[in-house]
């Protein structure tokens, strides 16, 4: 079965640092992987997704992610946190036969001053 | 551009009653999702309608139920409500039903059942 790990939590950065947000995934095949954010009691946004061609992905709001094929990862990053960026953050899947998606646990991302 | 929109916003009902949630998709998207978040966990996928069908179901028992009308807007029905159904329902849709096609969430609809 299709599945994606978000390892941590929780991460906390320093403002004006760089973030990583750390997923992996486990399918058969060729994955399609998605990073959307929620904010509290909000629904999720799109942030970037990753369908083929080049492995680093750029998305909203100065995200981006490198899909990493070998390490089955998709590692969302920012070279520059604001604090604004603190929110729950998730990964997901579609691995074929429709796009229902299969969201990791999520990471809590703090931005702090 | 109205994004996807959901009603209500929050709602509480009592064991063994009977909840329908409404979607309305953002502008051009004909594929509507349906996804519960239980609190602290990741979104899971209830269903999916295109074309006024059913076209994927996730692991949700048959109280868990759908509609979508002409308008490509939806409905999420779960009858003989338990415990266990509070949760964040989550609407999101797409302009198709591809894999690669990318889903658009509403702010969603908070359920409390007592």
């Amino acid at each position: 079965a299709q599945s994606v790990a978000q390892p941590e939590d929780q991460v906390n950065v320093a403002e004006g640092n760089p973030l990583t947000v750390k997923c992996t995934y486990s399918v058969s095949g060729n994955p399609y992987l998605f990073w959307y954010v929620q904010y509290p009691n909000r629904g999720l946004q799109f942030l970037l997704k990753y369908i083929t061609g080049d492995n680093l992905v750029k998305g909203s709001y100065g995200f981006e992610a490198e899909f990493n094929k070998s390490q089955t990862s998709f590692h969302l990053k920012k070279p520059s946190a604001l604090v604004s960026d603190s929110a729950l953050y998730f990964c997901a899947v579609i691995m074929g036969g429709g796009n229902k998606l299969t969201f990791g646990t999520g990471t809590q991302l703090k931005v702090e001053l | 551009d109205a994004g996807v929109t959901q009603s209500p916003t929050h709602l509480i009902k009592t064991r063994g009653q009977q909840v329908t949630l409404r979607c309305s998709p953002k502008s051009g998207h004909d594929t509507v999702s349906w996804y519960q978040q239980a609190l602290g966990q990741g979104p899971q996928f209830i269903f999916q309608y295109y074309e006024e069908e059913e076209r994927q179901r996730g692991n949700f028992p048959d109280r868990f139920s759908g509609h979508q009308f002409p308008n490509y807007s939806s409905e999420l029905n779960v009858n003989a409500l338990l415990l266990g159904d509070s949760a964040l329902y989550l609407c999101a849709s797409s302009p198709g039903r591809w894999d690669t096609d990318t889903q658009y969430f509403g702010p969603g609809t908070r359920l409390t059942v007592l």
